[in-house]
């Protein structure tokens, strides 16, 4: 069975400085979809960023790149020049793709992480 | 242009009431999925429908229950509400159904559902 584990329950980061968000996932599928989400106090879950398996290159969007290790099963997100407003709960997901690519849209979730960023 | 809607924002039942929530997708989006998360968790996934069809189901209860409709809206349905149903409840929207990032799932603001 798929699974995402987010080991930190709370990180603190100074503005400006980077921060790292870790995610280790578990899959016997070999072709599957990384996921990261921010979802604020407001509770609306936001894509941040996606990586395929079989990308060769780590994903990056802006402030945000994932730090993808396929051996290591890991998909940590580092978000750069931290900002004020990144303050929310991060989610580590996954999809896996099945035969065909085909997934029928289950993502799973990790636990979550509470980023706090200090002025 | 409007993105994924639910309604209500906030509701509050009684232990053995029913429920019933309701999404519209972004236009265009052919496929909705549910998802439930209870406070201070990740998100746990109870459906998926693309084209009024159930492509996909989580495990839960029986007590659970969607449908989509031609307009593509959806509605999850939960009979007999015990206290863990408390949670905030998530519809996401996509245009398909693979796996890809051209089927990412946008996020509706959610249903905070209350059991007393």
């Amino acid at each position: 069975a798929q699974k995402i584990t987010q080991t930190q329950p709370g990180m603190f980061v100074q503005e400006k400085e980077a921060v790292t968000l870790d995610c280790t996932y578990d899959t016997s599928d070999p072709s599957y979809g990384l996921f990261w989400y921010k979802q604020p106090s407001s509770g609306e879950m936001i894509f941040l960023i996606y990586q395929g398996s079989y990308d060769q290159q780590n994903a990056t969007e802006g402030r945000y790149s994932l730090n993808f290790q396929k051996a290591r099963k890991s998909a940590n997100l580092v978000i750069s020049a931290s900002q004020l407003g990144d303050s929310a709960m991060y989610f580590c997901a996954m999809r896996e793709l099945g035969a065909g690519g085909t997934s029928y849209g289950k993502l799973t979730f990790g636990q979550g992480t509470i980023l706090t960023v200090h002025p | 242009d409007a993105g994924v809607t639910q309604s209500p924002t906030h509701l509050i039942k009684t232990r053995g009431q029913q429920v019933t929530l309701r999404c519209s997708p972004i236009s265009g989006h052919k496929s909705v999925s549910w998802y439930q998360q209870v406070l201070g968790q990740g998100p746990q996934f109870i459906f998926q429908y693309y084209e009024k069809e159930e492509r996909g189901r989580g495990n839960f209860p029986d007590r659970f229950s969607a449908r989509q409709f031609p307009n593509y809206s959806s509605e999850l349905n939960v009979n007999a509400l015990l206290l863990g149903d408390s949670a905030l409840y998530l519809c996401a929207s996509s245009l398909g159904l693979a796996g890809g990032p051209e089927n990412e799932q946008f996020f509706g603001p959610g249903t905070r559902l209350t059991v007393l």
